[in-house]
């Protein structure tokens, strides 16, 4: 199975300030038809996880443009270009190139210095 | 609106058994595969099982293989999980999740339902 490791595990980061968070998986991620199929998801204190990028980089429907990811083959980053109170939660990368299982990330804690 | 309402939930003993069912509405239950996700306390996302469309394709994370079936009632827009053989470790809120065929990610999700297994 595919094992997707993100560092770091926290990070503590000041209002206004960016962020990013690196997810690394034990294998390529490219799928035979082309694509890559990683995808960031957020999940705020006690709410259920939401998606906010799809194949790498495209931004999902209602997610503000300050959230951008990048990557290829087994790197990938996510990037916050300037951290907002509301973006406080856990991030994780998930991929579905491999599938099955599906596999998260082990996740990552953002919180607010 | 998308909405999916999970329940079910609770707590059982060890090999005991239990059902999940989610209610989904605000799109067309029968076009979208459909997935079951948990997440243990204070723990990370374990993807559980999907089911296609029609209910004829159906994967599950091994370890819940032959223990937990995932099942769908498409004239009732309903999402099952029939878990049986419970162990200690199945002890998680279990999400029910709408999959974004092309996105290839669980795009809209319920707000969980606790199952709890404990002697």
């Amino acid at each position: 199975d595919i094992v997707l490791t993100q560092t770091p595990l926290s990070s503590p980061v000041i209002l206004g300030q960016p962020a990013s968070i690196s997810c690394r998986s034990s294998q390529s991620l490219v799928h035979s038809d082309g694509n890559t199929y990683l995808s960031w998801l957020q999940q705020r204190p006690g709410q259920p996880p939401r998606v906010l990028i799809y194949k790498i980089s495209n931004r999902f429907s209602g997610v503000p443009d300050r959230f951008s990811g990048s990557g290829a083959g087994t790197d990938f980053t996510l990037r916050i270009s300037r951290v907002e109170a509301e973006d406080v939660g856990v991030y994780y990368c998930m991929e579905a190139t491999h599938f099955p299982p599906y596999t998260f990330g082990q996740g990552t804690k953002l919180e607010i210095k | 609106e998308v909405q999916l309402v999970e329940s079910g939930g609770g707590l059982v003993q060890p090999g005991g058994s239990l059902r999940l069912s989610c209610a989904a509405s605000g799109f067309t239950f029968s076009n979208y595969w459909m997935s079951w996700v948990r997440q243990a306390p204070g723990k990370g996302l374990e993807w559980v099982a999907n089911i296609k469309q029609d209910g004829n394709r159906k994967y599950y994370v091994d370890s819940v293989k032959d223990r937990f079936t995932i099942s769908r009632d498409n004239a009732k827009n309903s999402l099952y999980l029939q878990m049986n053989t419970l162990r200690v470790e199945d002890t998680a809120v279990y999400y029910c999740a709408r999959w974004g065929s092309g996105y290839e990610v669980p795009q809209n999700w319920g707000q969980g339902t606790l199952v709890t297994v404990s002697s």
